[in-house]
């Protein structure tokens, strides 16, 4: 049973460009999260997606930043115009469902912006 | 606002020693936690879990215990081994806080041989 996939691993951008990051939750979760880390803190929340749905989206700065989890196909975290201050490790997690289950986390893509 | 916190940024831990991680969580409303383990390059990997009806709860050589009167998580890894060298994080969730999990800063256990 995969577990939960993120790609690209790593991704280079210049300030201006934007940035798409994937993730496939593992098989049977409907469930997903995203999550910041920067280097030598926590894992900081940005947005919580069911199939089609936008549940949670507190963590998410209000602007150039956007998630989607269509009906079909993987996760996507959307940075727009990307800033150097958006260099860090994105993690995606999910789960089968909300309330009471563990939120399994998948590798993760580093973004670097130059 | 709500946060979890640890005590100890870095622990050092002879090589088949004890280890115990100490977490520090302010939202009374939470009602479950995790423990995850980060190493180097990796995404967080689940360890154990623990609800707010229970106090203590045993894994293969961890045991998570919790204080709710001070709302105090700890992490005890029996027997440390090389391969437990990485950062831990305590998660909480629930209350307000919904289905988002909530972290601590990270300790970073360094395991000597």
């Amino acid at each position: 049973n995969a577990g939960v996939m993120q790609n690209p691993r790593h991704l280079v951008r210049r300030r201006g460009q934007e940035a798409r990051l994937r993730c496939s939750p593992m098989k049977g979760h409907s469930h997903v999260y995203w999550y910041r880390q920067l280097p030598e803190e926590g894992l900081k929340f940005m947005v919580y997606l069911q199939k089609e749905n936008i549940i949670d989206e507190s963590g998410m700065p209000k602007e150039r930043f956007s998630a989607e989890f269509p009906k079909e196909g993987p996760s996507i975290l959307r940075i727009q115009q990307v800033v150097r201050g958006d260099s860090a490790a994105y993690f995606c997690a999910s789960s089968p469902r909300a309330q009471t289950d563990t939120q399994y986390f998948g590798p993760g893509t580093r973004l670097t912006v130059l | 606002g709500e946060s979890v916190g640890l005590h100890l940024p870095t622990l050092s831990v002879q090589e088949g020693d004890n280890s115990i991680i100490n977490c520090a969580y302010s939202n009374s409303a939470s009602d479950y936690f995790i423990w995850y383990k980060q190493e180097s390059g990796k995404g967080p990997q689940f360890i154990i879990d623990i609800r707010s009806n229970m106090d203590k709860r045993q894994g293969q050589r961890v045991t998570v215990l919790l204080n709710k009167t001070v709302k105090h998580l700890s992490l005890q890894i029996a027997a440390t081994q090389p391969g437990d060298s990485a950062v831990y994080f305590c998660a909480e969730k629930g209350g307000t806080a919904g289905n988002k999990l909530t972290f601590g800063g990270g300790t970073r256990v360094l395991v000597k041989p």
